[in-house]
């Protein structure tokens, strides 16, 4: 079965501090998401990988940074964590599509990380 | 930029109802159509998908349909049941130079009571 692993369900952390939230996938998916989810907005893309060592901003990218060094890991890094980034945070992964090969694919999903900032 | 609209925002129904989820979308220029059920404090759970040249799948007690041409899809979840409470969102994917992109609604919370 599809795995995509969070290394942690809930976490707590300081003003200012670095954070790193780890995703890791077994599928071999080429493709690698960071989102958060808030009431009211719903998901929003932060940083996206289409392979290792590429990286694409997103939507809301300020505050953040990422990391691909292996397929299988994709890194989110708030460089220095501030109380309006707490929130819901979750990591996907998705084959890459060759024109419309693949398009039956499903894009999957981790259990998220409840990330509060205090 | 694609936008994703779902309607209702949320819906309380009585066990056993037939129940119909809407999905709307503005460019029809997409891959596929996703629909994920998410939990409280979970992660999404992929439901459904159907290919830009397909009109429909379904699993178990759950349909979904595609309408490309009108920027439409519904979720048709039959005999509801207490266990089916979660919101569901939808998931348009297109794509943005080389990259696959993932647009989605804001999700419908279903409340069926028991």
């Amino acid at each position: 079965d599809v795995k995509v692993t969070q290394s942690s369900r809930y976490l707590v952390k300081r003003t200012g501090e670095k954070v790193f939230l780890e995703c890791v996938q077994d599928m071999d998916h080429e493709n690698m998401f960071w989102y958060r989810q808030d009431p009211g907005l719903g998901l929003r893309l932060i940083y996206f990988s289409y392979d290792v060592k590429m990286k694409e901003k997103g939507d809301i990218p300020e505050g953040y940074s990422v990391s691909r060094e292996k397929k299988e890991r994709f890194s989110l890094i708030l460089e220095s964590a501030s109380t309006n980034q707490t929130s819901m945070y979750l990591c996907a992964s998705s084959l890459r599509r060759l024109r419309k090969a693949y398009s039956n694919q499903p894009q999957h999903f981790g259990d998220g990380t409840r990330l509060s900032i205090l | 930029k694609q936008e994703v609209t779902q309607i209702p925002a949320a819906l309380s129904v009585p066990e056993g109802e037939n129940l119909v989820l809407n999905c709307s979308f503005t460019d029809s220029a997409i891959y596929n159509l996703q629909w994920f059920r998410q939990d409280p404090g979970k992660g999404l759970t992929s439901l459904l998908l159907i290919q830009s040249s397909q009109r429909e799948q379904t699993s178990g007690r759950l349909n979904a349909s595609l309408d490309k041409s009108s920027g439409r899809s519904t979720l048709y979840i039959a005999a509801s049941q207490p266990g089916d409470s979660a919101t569901y969102l939808c998931a348009a994917e297109g794509v943005s130079y080389n990259f696959n992109k993932f647009y989605f609604g804001s999700g419908t919370k279903l409340n069926v009571k028991p």
